[in-house]
């Protein structure tokens, strides 16, 4: 079956240090992937997302990194904020032209002053 | 534009009883979802349309109905609450399919006694 899961559920780091997040997918037909932050009480918000035909996407101050030889996917975060201290959700369009996404359990994100 | 709305933002039930929480948009999205979030589970999909008149089944359908008479409007069904379906409820909406940005709302807050 498909999951996503994560390498680490928590992350710390200095502010004005970069940050990566990480996350594994198993399924190798997954062709979408997304990013989402969530703050404390508040919904997912889009961060960033990348098809399976690129290996690297970037946005304003992040970059997510795509390697499907080994199912992987990361978020880099350049100069992290305070502001950037949420949980990073990844997620895959499950199957081929399914219209689910599949999400994984998420990475909190700790930015100490 | 006020986004994707919900409503309640909490609500207590006893086992047994049934309600409905609210979901409605006012981008003109096709595409809106309905996901459960629990601690360590990440986000979990109930139903999902892709237009008006059409819904599909999520991972975790059961004990959950889904109409989509309108555009605006996918409201979320709990025919008869158990204790298991004590949540965090996130409706969320896209331009399409999957493949878009999905904006989701604040979200429900329920408990099952």
């Amino acid at each position: 079956g498909e999951s996503v899961g994560l390498h680490l559920p928590t992350l710390s780091v200095q502010e004005g240090d970069n940050s990566i997040i990480n996350c594994a997918y198993s399924n190798s037909a997954s062709d979408y992937f997304i990013w989402y932050k969530q703050e404390s009480g508040k919904g997912p918000q889009f961060i960033i997302d990348i098809r399976s035909n690129m290996d690297k996407r970037q946005g304003q101050r992040v970059t997510v990194l795509l390697n499907k030889t080994v199912k992987h996917l990361s978020l880099q975060i350049a100069a992290t904020q305070p502001g950037d201290s949420a949980v990073y959700f990844c997620a895959e369009r499950a199957q081929g032209g399914s219209e689910k996404l599949v999400f994984g359990k998420g990475t909190k994100l700790t930015v100490n002053p | 534009n006020a986004g994707v709305t919900q409503t309640p933002k909490f609500q207590v039930l006893k086992t047994g009883q049934s309600m409905t929480l609210q979901c409605a948009q006012d981008m003109n999205h096709e595409y809106m979802s309905w996901y459960r979030q629990d601690p360590g589970m990440g986000l979990r999909l109930i139903h999902y349309s892709v237009g008006a008149g059409i819904t599909d089944q999520g991972e975790v359908p059961n004990g959950y109905n889904v109409s989509r008479s309108t555009t605006e409007d996918f409201p979320l069904r709990l025919l008869s609450a158990a204790p298991s379906q004590t949540s965090v409820y996130f409706c969320a909406s896209s331009y399409r399919t999957a493949y878009n940005e999905q904006f989701f709302g604040p979200g429900t807050r329920l408990t099952v006694l």
